[in-house]
């Protein structure tokens, strides 16, 4: 398996702007996680899913910030408006079961909003 | 919910000397406790963990000890190697797999020539 795949891995955009993320996880493990990663604040979760529903959204910052896992192989998180302060390091990161334990990371995607 | 303080921020230790990193939690009821490593630009990925029936694990240079009753669990890395540099975060859940993994801050551990 190539490992979980995330898209784009940079993004610079104008503050106003929508911003999709978009995360493939390593087949077969149900969970799905998103995170966000700056330096002020470290390694915060977003949201995350098993087996395609979302369980536990309280990570997310506001209304702003919307994700879908529409099936086992894809999920997106969308920032719409996107604003200055969203410009951090989001991951996605697939587990195989509550428990095994281990998270698998994407490389992330930069996100950058001017 | 969890709270997971890690210290320090940054540790600088020379080539070959031990490097200790601590963190404290605050769920008693909190089980399982891994440790990621992040080289810069790169991911985060698991390095060992501990569960809460085990006082110490160890696997090479690296080992993480577990003191239930204080709440605080370490990881210790010996005879430290250039490629040891990296962001180290500390972790906690109650239920004993990677669902409601509460992080630490995160310590950069430098190894000084």
């Amino acid at each position: 398996d190539a490992g979980v795949i995330q898209s784009p891995r940079h993004e610079v955009t104008e503050m106003g702007q929508e911003v999709t993320l978009r995360c493939k996880p390593i087949s077969g493990h149900d969970y799905l996680f998103w995170y966000r990663q700056t330096m002020m604040r470290g390694l915060e979760l977003l949201i995350y899913f098993n087996n395609n529903v979302p369980i536990d959204d309280s990570g997310m910052p506001e209304d702003r910030f919307s994700a879908k896992m529409p099936n086992a192989s894809f999920s997106t998180l969308k920032i719409q408006p996107s604003e200055p302060r969203d410009s951090a390091v989001y991951f996605c990161a697939s587990s195989s079961g509550t428990f095994t334990g281990e998270l698998f990371f994407g490389e992330g995607s930069r996100l950058t909003v001017l | 919910g969890e709270n997971v303080e890690q210290h320090p921020s940054t540790l600088s230790v020379q080539e070959g000397d031990s490097a200790v990193i601590k963190c404290t939690y605050s769920d008693s009821a909190s089980n399982y406790f891994p440790w990621y490593k992040q080289e810069l630009g790169k991911r985060p990925q698991l390095i060992i963990d501990i569960r809460s029936n085990v006082g110490e694990k160890k696997d090479q240079r690296i080992a993480v000890t577990l003191n239930k009753t204080a709440k605080h669990f370490s990881l210790h890395i010996t005879e430290t190697q250039p490629e040891d540099s990296a962001v180290y975060f500390c972790a906690a859940s109650e239920g004993g797999g990677a669902d409601g993994l509460t992080f630490g801050k995160g310590t950069h551990l430098i190894i000084q020539p």
